[in-house]
């Protein structure tokens, strides 16, 4: 069955960029069904999306994380990557990788299958 | 934007209670609202999508219901793997601030 695998580096400094890789497995990612996106949570809080990626690159991004956030997507190595720039403590997050159900015109109606999550740490 | 309220943000029930969670949002989005389950230190699990869809392999004692701006889940016998932290998501995204169901 489909899996997501995140990966990536746990610790950032500040002021640095974030890149994470989400490799999918048992599936094509160049399905026109999906979107795949990126959602965090910061210990101890809620979930925040940050962003999705059809496998044509087109995106949708959070308008808060907007001007720092760009989600890529390499369809020859079943992946999606997401970059994160200017980090500060407030991006220590747990990373999830997604699948989101397209219905309609609607592309992120439902997060059906996540990976295991990574945590990233921002830290001098 | 469209923003998601949740109530109540904490729950204490017992096993075999029926409970009920309120989704609100900003503005309308129809029938497309999404219920997550979360346990600690693992990913969210889909429960339920479109409002009332329930997600494959999901029990039938979670429901869902609402359209338009209110929206509520409900787990019809509150059973000891239920314990958990819930969340309601919108079709551009964003998910709703939790409600954790904890043990009376």
């Amino acid at each position: 069955q489909l899996q997501l695998q995140e990966s990536g580096p746990g610790l950032v400094k500040p002021s640095e960029t974030l890149s994470l890789t989400c490799t999918v497995s048992g599936g094509s990612i160049s399905s026109s069904s999906y979107y795949w996106g990126w959602i965090r949570q910061p210990p101890g809080k809620g979930l925040e999306w940050i962003g999705s990626i059809y496998y044509s690159g087109s995106t949708y991004y959070n308008p808060s994380l907007k001007s720092r956030v760009t989600i890529s997507v390499d369809t020859s190595k079943n992946q999606f990557s997401l970059k994160l720039s200017s980090v500060t403590a407030a991006d220590t997050a747990v990373y999830y990788c997604a699948r989101s159900i397209r219905l309609g015109e609607l592309s992120l109606v439902a997060f059906d299958i996540w990976g295991q999550g990574t945590m990233v740490t921002v830290s001098s | 934007d469209i923003q998601l309220t949740q109530s109540p943000s904490f729950l204490s029930a017992s096993v075999g209670d029926r409970v009920t969670i309120t989704c609100r949002a900003s503005q309308g989005i129809s029938s497309y609202l999404a219920w997550y389950q979360q346990k600690p230190g693992k990913a969210p699990k889909l429960l339920i999508y479109a409002a009332s869809t329930l997600q494959s392999g999901v029990p039938s004692r979670f429901s869902g219901s609402g359209s338009g701006t209110e929206f509520t889940l409900t787990i019809s016998s509150l059973q000891p793997e239920d314990f958990a932290t819930y969340y309601c998501q919108q079709p551009k995204g964003t998910f709703g601030p939790g409600t954790k169901v904890d043990i009376k």
